[in-house]
């Protein structure tokens, strides 16, 4: 069976220091992979996702990046944080072709506070 | 272009109550339509979709029918328990959108006893 998961669980991070979170999918090959972020009582803003190693399609403008480096990793970067940045962040994956059938699973999310 | 609007929360409603979570959407054509879950402090989970028009999703007791008519894909179960409480997130899924999922706002469910 699939699995994805997603670290660290929660993060508290001064304002200007740099971010990695890292998410890893196993027990599937070439899925699609997202990055989204869920500000406090909103809804999914899509920030990044990628169809294949290396291939990132950004959605939204911002002080944030994304890299696969490889097929069931997905990291999303900062090199400086701002206080917007805070929020709940979710890695998802979906069956690479699968078509308008694209159910997304989510990863357990990262809380990030930018203080 | 395509969008989804669901009704806004929060929704409160007592243990056994009947549920409604409106949801609608803009898209032309045949979207996919999916219903989420997030409960506190955690990630997603699909609770049901359903893919061409008719179709009825079905999942632990939620229900939702996909009305082509009426462009709608409302929430239901007939008798809600406190463990329901959660964030409803309707999405859809259509190749204009490359097959990304639109999302719409989130209704957050609140069922006391």
């Amino acid at each position: 069976s699939q699995t994805i998961h997603q670290w660290p669980a929660t993060l508290v991070q001064p304002v200007g220091s740099p971010l990695s979170l890292e998410c890893t999918v196993e027990g599937t090959s070439n899925p699609n992979l997202y990055w989204y972020r869920q500000a406090a009582g909103r809804g999914l803003q899509l920030l990044f996702y990628s169809v294949g190693i290396g291939q990132i399609s950004s959605e939204v403008p911002q002080n944030l990046s994304a890299s696969r480096p490889q097929d069931r990793q997905f990291i999303l970067s900062s090199k400086k944080l701002l206080l917007s940045d805070s929020g709940f962040y979710l890695c998802a994956w979906s069956v690479q072709g699968s078509g308008a059938y694209n159910e997304q699973f989510f990863g357990p999310g990262t809380r990030l506070t930018v203080l | 272009g395509n969008s989804v609007t669901q009704m806004e929360g929060p929704v409160t409603l007592s243990e056994e109550a009947f549920l409604t979570i409106n949801c609608t959407y803009t898209a032309t054509g045949y979207p996919s339509l999916f219903w989420y879950v997030q409960y506190p402090g955690e990630g997603l989970q699909l609770l049901l979709k359903a893919t061409k028009a008719d179709d009825k999703g079905s999942n632990k007791g939620f229900e939702a029918t996909y009305r082509k008519e009426t462009t709608s894909f409302h929430l239901e179960k007939g008798s809600v328990q406190v463990s329901d409480s959660a964030v409803y997130f309707c999405a859809l899924s259509y190749m204009d959108s490359n097959y990304q999922l639109i999302w719409g706002a989130g209704t957050k469910l609140i069922i006391k006893p």
